[in-house]
Formats: structure tokens, sequence, C-alpha cells
């Protein structure tokens, strides 16, 4: 099956831009999807599509895409931005219906 | 507003069968529109997809857990299924249902997740 690749850990000054980014061969065929996701909760979508945001996510969280690499950029981050990123997308390696998530990034606001 | 809600045995002894259920509310499990899926995540690790059904029956599993895993959905009840038989510590883990996009792929509602730990 596809794999996608994030950076284990990302940190960013309070009120920087911060992006963080998810390699997969599946990205060249789908779009990537990001999840929030705080200790002791479930994750949260955040983007998904070419760059949708669903009701209640602020407009600071923006995602992108360019060939096998989809990037979610936080611009301006807040404290509260502190927590692990998931990327996900559909499955390209033969199984089109499968799902991939990546490894997480753990976004640290300093 | 559409709600998961996981149930079931939060203990499993080593070769049993994890059994959990997922009950939706605020949105009918029959919409044509998302698949219902199962995702897990070991404490401290990253998140892994186990499967997902279609109000049809129809079923997709990860090729690493397709051996042991079965999904069904009880539609009358508006509430989906998980099965994992032979399990082992590796299977120790939150457990979580969510909706899936039908084309979109991504999970737009998530249950709160139910810790399940295997051990004798």
């Amino acid at each position: 099956s596809s794999e996608l690749t994030q950076d284990p850990a990302v940190s960013v000054a309070l009120g920087q831009t911060v992006r963080i980014t998810c390699q997969g061969d599946s990205l060249r065929s789908y779009y990537a999807s990001w999840y929030q996701q705080k200790p002791g909760q479930a994750p949260v979508l955040v983007i998904y599509g070419k760059n949708n945001r669903p009701s209640g996510i602020p407009d600071r969280f923006s995602g992108s895409s360019s060939g096998n690499t989809a990037s979610l950029t936080i611009t301006g981050a807040q404290a509260e931005d502190e927590a692990d990123y998931y990327c996900n997308s559909r499955d390209s390696s033969g199984n089109h219906l499968g799902v991939v998530f990546g490894g997480g990034t753990k976004l640290t606001v300093l | 507003q559409v709600q998961l809600q996981e149930s079931g045995p939060g203990l499993v002894k080593p070769s049993q069968t994890l059994s959990l259920t997922c009950t939706v509310s605020g949105g009918s499990i029959s919409s044509g529109s998302y698949y219902w899926s199962w995702i897990r995540q070991p404490a401290g690790k990253g998140l892994e997809w186990i499967g997902r059904i279609y109000t049809s029956g129809s079923t997709n599993y990860n090729p690493s857990l397709k051996s042991r895993v079965t999904i069904s959905v009880d539609t009358s009840k508006n509430q989906f299924s998980l099965k994992l038989s032979s399990v082992t510590a590796a299977d120790t883990a939150v457990y979580y249902c969510a909706r899936e996009g039908l084309l979109s792929g991504y999970f737009d509602y998530w249950g709160q997740g139910t810790l399940v730990t295997v051990s004798s």
C-alpha cells in the first residue's frame, strides 16, 4: 500500500507562520486531508479537498499541493494550535479505495 | 449535527475477538453519500485505517488486517460494528468510528474513541 511521510516534529514561534508537509505517491492522484489532534481527543478535520475548511475552523489554516507533496500552512500560529497533525488520502497503490495516513507531525508553539 | 459513539468492552483477552459498535445520531447511516469507517490509534502512535462499510453492506479493509476484520451494518439501528479476531497485545489501541466522504475520502465526523486493551 501507499505511504505518506510527515516530519515527526515542527516548532513555530507564536504568531509566526508554519508549514507542515506530507509526501507520498498517492498525492499525485488524490487530495490530502488534514486533521488536528490534541491530547486525549479525537482528530478534527481542518482542511479537505483543494483547500477547504470545515465550518468553525479558523482561516489561518490553509492547504496546498504540488506533485507528491501536500502542505498545511498555519498563518499566525496561536498557542491553541499546538497539537499533532495528520494527513490522509485515498490509497493509489492498486487498492484505490483504501486509506492511508501519515505518521503525524507534533507542532510546538513557542 | 452528526454524532458517532463507540461502545463495547474495554478489555479483551488475547486470541479472543474484539467487538465494537458505533451508533450514529443526527443523520442516517443509510445516506448514500458516505462510508462508515473504523480507525485505531495505539498509545503514542499514529492513526491506522481498519476498514469501512457502505450502507449496502459493501466493505473494504486494510490489507494488513483483512484476514481478521469484519465490519457490518445495521441500518434499522443506525449502527455499524467491528469485529477483530485473534487479538494480541499489538491490537491494544483507541478505536474510533468515523464518517468518510464517498468521493472525497476525508473523515468529517469522528466518535470520541474507546480504549480497548488486550490483556489476560
